[in-house]
């Protein structure tokens, strides 16, 4: 079945440095959407990419969906204490007609 | 945004004892939820879709006898952990899409004793 991966599991980062996390799939997808889970909170929608190729900002956040649609990547510019949580990527395969979540990655932010 | 509420939030329960944990979306209708169980610091696992007015489509490997969904309106599906083990204490999250976007509600923690 459909797997969807993601690296690095754990990120550890001082305040004011880069992020990036990876996100790779064993089938092409859809669409990919991108999640933020705050310690103790559910998970909140951030945004999905559907385009080949696709590059989308949200302030200090950019996401890109890539050429083959197998993969994608999240990456924050400086970041703040309040980027803390753990991300989540997930792939919609529509011969599955699910969306499978990535293991995620939890980003912890040192002031 | 589409708010999606779930009840309750916390449940601590005997073993054996089965748990109703509703999901509603408060302003739109779904005809379609999704739950999620959620083991900690892990990722969501889709264990089903709940499908308003008919059967729910259960994942490989979870047990469509012990968790019972049932999504009898556009607003409402419960999923029914019946007699409960140890096993089964997780984080259960439902979701609900609305135009492109899914909404998470907040989850329910399930303890079993």
């Amino acid at each position: 079945g459909q797997q969807v991966m993601q690296i690095p599991q754990y990120q550890h980062v001082q305040e004011g440095e880069d992020f990036t996390t990876y996100c790779n799939s064993s089938t092409t997808l859809s669409n990919i959407q991108w999640y933020k889970q705050r310690p103790g909170g559910h998970p909140v929608f951030l945004i999905q990419l559907v385009k080949s190729g696709e590059v989308k900002k949200q302030k200090r956040l950019t996401f890109q969906f890539g050429e083959a649609k197998k993969n994608s990547s999240l990456h924050i510019t400086a970041t703040q204490t309040t980027d803390v949580g753990t991300y989540f990527c997930a792939g919609l395969d529509t011969n599955a007609g699910k969306s499978t979540f990535g293991d995620g990655t939890t980003l912890t932010v040192k002031p | 945004g589409a708010v999606v509420s779930q009840h309750p939030s916390r449940v601590i329960c005997k073993s054996g004892t089965s748990v109703k944990i509703e999901c509603r979306s408060l302003d739109f209708q779904a005809t379609t939820m999704f739950w999620y169980r959620q083991f900690p610091k892990q990722s969501l696992m889709l264990m089903a879709t709940s499908n308003e007015g008919s059967k729910a489509t259960y994942e490989q490997g979870v047990e469509k006898d012990k968790f019972l969904i049932n999504h009898a309106s556009l607003t409402l599906s419960t999923l029914t952990v019946t007699s409960a083990h140890p096993e089964d204490s997780s984080f259960y999250i439902c979701s609900a899409n609305r135009y492109n976007e899914q909404f998470f509600g907040p989850g329910t923690r399930l303890t079993v004793l």
